[in-house]
């Protein structure tokens, strides 16, 4: 079975901190994302990667950025965390190839920024 | 025109009912489509991919209508455990956009 973690469930923060979300998958894919989700919204993509050391900006790459030093790992950095960046974050894994290879999620961090 | 659109619902239905959601789309080269369930505090899951007409799975039945630009998911004989958010799914060039999704309540 495919499995994507993520490093808290729960997450409380104050603004102006940096936060660091991590996302590890043990499946060997090549390509990982970061979504956001929140109610009325759905799934927003922050950010993207095919391949180690490699990234690219998703619908809402503001305030964010993200690291992709190995293969399994894909950490989302908030720089300086603020209010509206409270939300449900979703990490996804998928094989490489066409955007329609199945996603595989992690359970969710759910950030609170005071 | 949002890329992708569904009712948010909720359905509220009860059990043995049949029930459908529609999604419409805006991008009329899209090719796949996808529904994804995603239980309360759960993360989603692929339930259903649909590359031609239509595709059924069991209960589940999903349903592409390329010149109206719409998908629909139909569940027959709905169980409490089919309770959850339904999210309609489109690639785009190299991402897939979802949906805000359609919740369904199933109740005894």
């Amino acid at each position: 079975d495919v499995k994507v973690t993520q490093s808290s469930r729960y997450l409380v923060k104050r603004t102006g901190e940096k936060v660091f979300l991590e996302c590890v998958q043990d499946m060997d894919h090549e390509n990982m994302f970061w979504y956001r989700q929140d109610p009325g919204l759905g799934l927003r993509l922050i950010y993207f990667s095919y391949d180690v050391k490699m990234k690219e900006k998703g619908d809402i790459p503001e305030g964010y950025s993200v690291s992709r030093e190995k293969k399994e790992r894909f950490s989302l950095i908030l720089e300086s965390a603020s209010t509206n960046q409270t939300s449900m974050y979703l990490c996804a894994s998928s094989l490489p190839g066409p955007p329609g290879n199945e996603q595989f999620f992690g359970p969710g961090t759910r950030l609170t920024v005071l | 025109r949002k890329e992708v659109e569904q009712d948010p619902g909720p359905f509220n239905v009860p059990e043995g009912a049949t029930v459908a959601f529609n999604c419409t789309y805006s991008n009329s080269a899209s090719q796949s489509f996808f529904w994804y369930r995603q239980d309360c505090r759960k993360e989603p899951k692929l339930l259903m991919s649909v590359y031609s007409s239509g595709n059924e799975d069991g209960r589940f039945t999903a349903q592409l209508n390329r010149a109206s630009q719409y998908i629909s998911l139909l569940i027959r004989d709905s169980k409490l455990s089919d309770s959850a958010t339904y999210l309609c799914v489109v690639p785009r060039t190299d991402k897939l956009i979802f949906g805000t999704g359609t919740r369904l309540q199933v109740f005894p």
